[in-house]
């Protein structure tokens, strides 16, 4: 059975660092594209990036570029979600989800970070 | 790149027959599949419909897919109408680097 597992919830001041996760299991994880969407509180989805644990090629969105960094690592089947100095403005629930070539088929169950001083 | 706009929100009676829709801004629908997700409050987004028409093992056949080249949109028919089918409706595509974009989400009630 594919599974997605996410990190738990994150409180978070503005300014700090943060990396969240996402374990695969049941499939090839090197195999598949993982990738990360956003939903800000009430609002819709909107698509980060994505990335090829079998390589490492990452795509991000051109509203994302430069903001987080995705990773990944083989060994643990796990993708990373990262930033490096957090804004109010990144509280929102975040998505990890498997993506087979044209849409995300598996998804995780969501982390919530909040962001407030 | 380009956009998928959707209707913010649409009202159907139970057992009835609702269609969203979701038109792309630039560049033909037919380039790239489109899929639709269903998001129930307070739930992770599940694939009702990939690559314009295929339906996932285990969603019921009362959902469909199309696109229409003629007005550029795709759209996602939901016959015979049940409760459980309220939820938020999301179109997503994508272009030829492999970048995603998501509709803004269709709100559906059924009254």
């Amino acid at each position: 059975e594919v599974q997605l597992v996410q990190s738990g919830a994150e409180v978070k001041k503005p300014g700090e660092s943060l990396k969240i996760s996402c374990k695969g299991s049941g499939y090839s994880f090197t195999t598949y594209w993982i990738g990360w969407v956003r939903q800000m509180p009430g609002k819709g989805l909107e698509w980060m990036g994505i990335i090829y644990p079998g390589d490492s090629d990452t795509r991000y969105s051109p509203s994302f570029q430069g903001q987080v960094t995705i990773s990944a690592d083989k060994a643990t089947s796990t993708a990373y979600l990262r930033w490096s100095s957090l804004k109010a403005s990144d509280t929102a629930m975040y998505y990890c989800a498997r993506y087979a070539l044209s849409y995300f088929d598996y998804w995780g169950q969501g982390t919530l970070v909040t962001v407030s001083s | 790149n380009f956009m998928l706009t959707q209707p913010h929100s649409v009202s159907e009676s139970l057992g009835k027959t609702i269609v969203i829709s979701c038109t792309r801004s630039s560049g033909s629908i037919a380039t790239n599949y489109v899929q639709w997700y269903q998001q129930r409050p307070g739930s992770s987004p599940t694939t009702v419909i990939y690559e314009d028409s295929q339906r996932p093992s285990g969603v019921p056949d009362r959902f469909s897919g199309s696109i229409d080249s003629s007005s550029n949109s795709a759209s996602l028919t939901i016959s015979g109408l049940k409760t459980e089918d309220e939820a938020d409706y999301y179109c997503q595509s994508y272009d030829n680097t492999n970048h995603g974009v998501f509709g803004g989400g269709t709100k559906l009630t059924v009254l």
